[in-house]
């Protein structure tokens, strides 16, 4: 199965810049269902995009997802401080189901 | 609305095992499976493995097959992991989560610390 290895490990970026983040596979990923989770501090992680590129239910719409086989990408376009916390990736394989190792974002 | 609740922190020694429930409401029990998270402290989230609701067929990790047992109770619409022979490396935070291929939904989590 792939490994999904994230970066960079940190961002700091001030409000209202644009925030890419990436994820990367070892192997061609075996199907689309790469999803991407924010967590802040003591909370459970939330599901932001799903199967790459669909924004899950009530997420704003200046997160984005692409990508495809090894490559994918988070976009956030203009940061607000809600947005702060660790982001990771995730694939949904046949049996196996993997995480990247994390990227935190940071508010300047 | 969908929820997931986890049962309460635990405290264990070196050994022991711990069972941790996660009660669902607000959608039909049986229509999609559950899985289960380790996070450790400063760590992204570990998949252990998954247990579908309907059948109650379940799928390991290799990381912890032999030492984990994936359960639920339909009526009760709940969902156990029970994980054997603790080490100082399950302290962690434990979490469930409902798949549509993605993990839709999350518990609040439940902190397992294995102390002596």
């Amino acid at each position: 199965e792939s490994v999904l290895t994230q970066s960079p490990d940190t961002l700091s970026l001030s409000p209202g810049e644009r925030a890419v983040l990436s994820c990367r596979a070892s192997q061609p990923l075996s199907n689309d269902y790469l999803a991407w989770y924010q967590q802040r501090p003591g909370r459970a992680p939330r599901v932001l995009i799903y199967r790459t590129s669909y924004r899950a239910t009530g997420i704003p719409d200046r997160f984005s997802g692409s990508g495809s086989g090894t490559d994918f990408t988070l976009t956030i376009s203009r940061l607000e401080p809600e947005d702060f916390g660790v982001y990771y990736c995730q694939h949904s394989g046949t049996s196996m189901f993997t995480f990247g190792g994390g990227t935190k974002v940071e508010i300047k | 609305q969908v929820q997931l609740v986890q049962s309460g922190a635990e405290v264990k020694k070196p050994g022991a095992s711990v069972s941790v429930s996660c009660k669902a409401s607000g959608y039909t029990f049986t229509a999609n499976a559950i899985h289960w998270m380790r996070q450790a402290p400063g760590q992204g989230p570990e998949w252990m493995g998954w247990i579908y609701t309907d059948s109650g067929k379940t799928t390991y990790s290799q990381k912890f097959q032999g030492r984990v047992t994936f359960t639920r109770d339909t009526s009760a619409t709940t969902v156990y992991m029970e994980l054997r022979s603790l080490t100082s490396e399950d302290t962690a935070v434990f979490y469930c989560a409902r798949s549509l291929g993605w993990f839709s939904d999350w518990g609040q989590g439940t902190p397992v610390t294995v102390s002596s």
